[in-house]
């Protein structure tokens, strides 16, 4: 089965950029969907198709896909950042939608 | 404003069973995959099952296949889930949330599943 692998953690001051990255065996042959969950919430879609936002995500919030590293870039981190984030794929051979572990994301 | 409300979520014993439901609105259901994922306690998202629009196609994860069946009721605007032989590690919190392509567009708060003796 497909696997995507996250870094756990990642810390940023307010302010300044965040990168999120979901490691995949040739990933960038696939579309990359994240999601930011906030504590006690559900998930939110943040970012789909690698890079297109849902209407009402700022435009801080971006993604890039090539090789086998997708990312999720958020520039100008809030303390509303603060969340775990986790990137998803359809796995096309067998029919399996697929996350990462997640990553949460500390605003210093 | 799109909607998805679980129910049916609980305490159940290892071998048993229970049946999830997610009402929807705000949305013209039948035009939505709907699918069922899940989160266990302070661990990530798992997805769980997928139905198409019209309910042709169903899709499990290998961890629930064969003990899960996901099924859809357009005419009311409703998700099932019914879940046999339940296990510990079946315990997390279940979301349903739609899908107009590969993604998740929404997602419900989600009810409590708890596997335990």
């Amino acid at each position: 089965s497909y696997v995507l692998t996250q870094t756990p953690s990642v810390s940023v001051a307010p302010g300044q950029t965040a990168r999120v990255a979901c490691g995949g065996n040739n990933i960038g042959g696939k579309s990359v969907h994240w999601y930011q969950q906030k504590p006690g919430q559900a998930p939110v879609l943040v970012v789909y198709d690698d890079s297109d936002r849902p209407s009402g995500i700022p435009e801080r919030f971006s993604g890039s896909n090539s090789g086998n590293t997708a990312t999720l870039t958020i520039i100008r981190v809030e303390a509303g950042d603060e969340a775990d984030y986790y990137c998803q794929v359809w796995e096309s051979s067998s029919d399996q939608w697929v996350f990462g572990g997640g990553t949460k994301l500390t605003v210093l | 404003e799109v909607q998805l409300v679980e129910s049916g979520g609980g305490l159940v014993q290892p071998g048993g069973s229970l049946r999830l439901s997610c009402a929807a609105s705000g949305f013209t259901f039948s035009n939505y995959g709907m699918n069922w994922v899940r989160q266990a306690p302070g661990k990530g998202l798992e997805w769980v099952s997928h139905i198409t629009t019209s309910s042709s196609a169903i899709y499990y994860a290998d961890s629930v296949r064969g003990r899960f069946t996901i099924s859809r009721d357009n005419a009311n605007n409703s998700l099932y889930l019914q879940m046999n032989s339940l296990r510990d590690e079946d315990t997390a919190i279940y979301y349903c949330a739609s899908s107009s392509w590969y993604y998740f567009d929404d997602w419900g708060q989600g009810t409590l599943v708890t596997v335990s003796s």
